[in-house]
């Protein structure tokens, strides 16, 4: 059973396009980061949110933190073709282990 | 600074061979994590180390084990290689008292056993 489930599993989009992908849990987390993955490359983490209802940018990414700290989204404004990667969300479970969930990924391809 | 290194990057394995995969980290973290990376399954923990000399189980630990000598170090172990372990692992490292909990990964090994 996946603690994090993500949406779209797959996304495709024209350079210029803008798009949302979700991350949703029945868990709370005490923060809740956003990663993007190369092929043949380690993640690199993206952005950490921690307070409820949080929104951070990073130039044209727009991160927001669910209110109950359950769940997020990375929202892109106009995708480029170095936007493609795998995004993955990862949940903090300090109060339980000092460790994190993953959820699968949102693999997201921009055309040109 | 290195960050997080990993060897070896590549492998091929036999069924019923060990090995050791090593994770080196020069930042000083507490924290260490051993994942592996299954496609259209993320990142699923197998181990993972809260400091020097301690050790613990994550989501799927079973056919792995894992030592912690030196803070810098955390060593994961395949004791009888089976297919089902091939994969692609990953070590991460995070810092203590840092409430963002940021992880840094190593480049990965990619592992097959035949």
């Amino acid at each position: 059973t996946q603690l994090l489930e993500q949406s779209p599993q797959f996304l495709s989009i024209q350079e210029g396009e803008n798009l949302t992908v979700y991350c949703n849990s029945s868990s709370v987390f005490s923060s809740l980061q956003w990663y993007r993955q190369e092929p043949g490359e380690g993640p690199v983490l993206l952005v950490t949110v921690v307070t409820g209802g949080e929104v951070k940018k990073l130039k044209r990414l727009t991160f927001q933190f669910g209110d109950a700290r359950k769940d997020s989204s990375l929202h892109i404004t106009a995708a480029q073709t170095g936007d493609t990667g795998l995004y993955l969300c990862a949940g903090a479970r300090w109060n339980y282990g000092q460790n994190f969930v993953f959820g699968p990924g949102t693999r997201l391809s921009v055309l040109p | 600074n290195a960050g997080v290194t990993q060897t070896p990057k590549f492998r091929v394995l036999k069924t019923g061979q060990s090995m050791t995969l090593l994770c080196a980290q020069d930042m000083n973290h507490e924290y260490m994590y051993w994942y592996r990376q299954d496609p259209g399954m993320g990142l699923r923990l197998i181990h993972y180390s809260v400091g020097e000399g301690t050790t613990a189980k994550g989501e799927v630990p079973d056919g792995y084990n894992v030592s912690r000598l030196k803070k810098q170090n955390f060593l994961l172990g395949l004791e009888s290689a089976a297919p089902s372990q091939t994969s692609v692992y990953f070590c991460a490292s995070t810092i203590q008292g840092v409430r963002t909990y940021e992880q840094y990964f190593g480049p990965g090994t990619r592992l097959t056993v035949t």
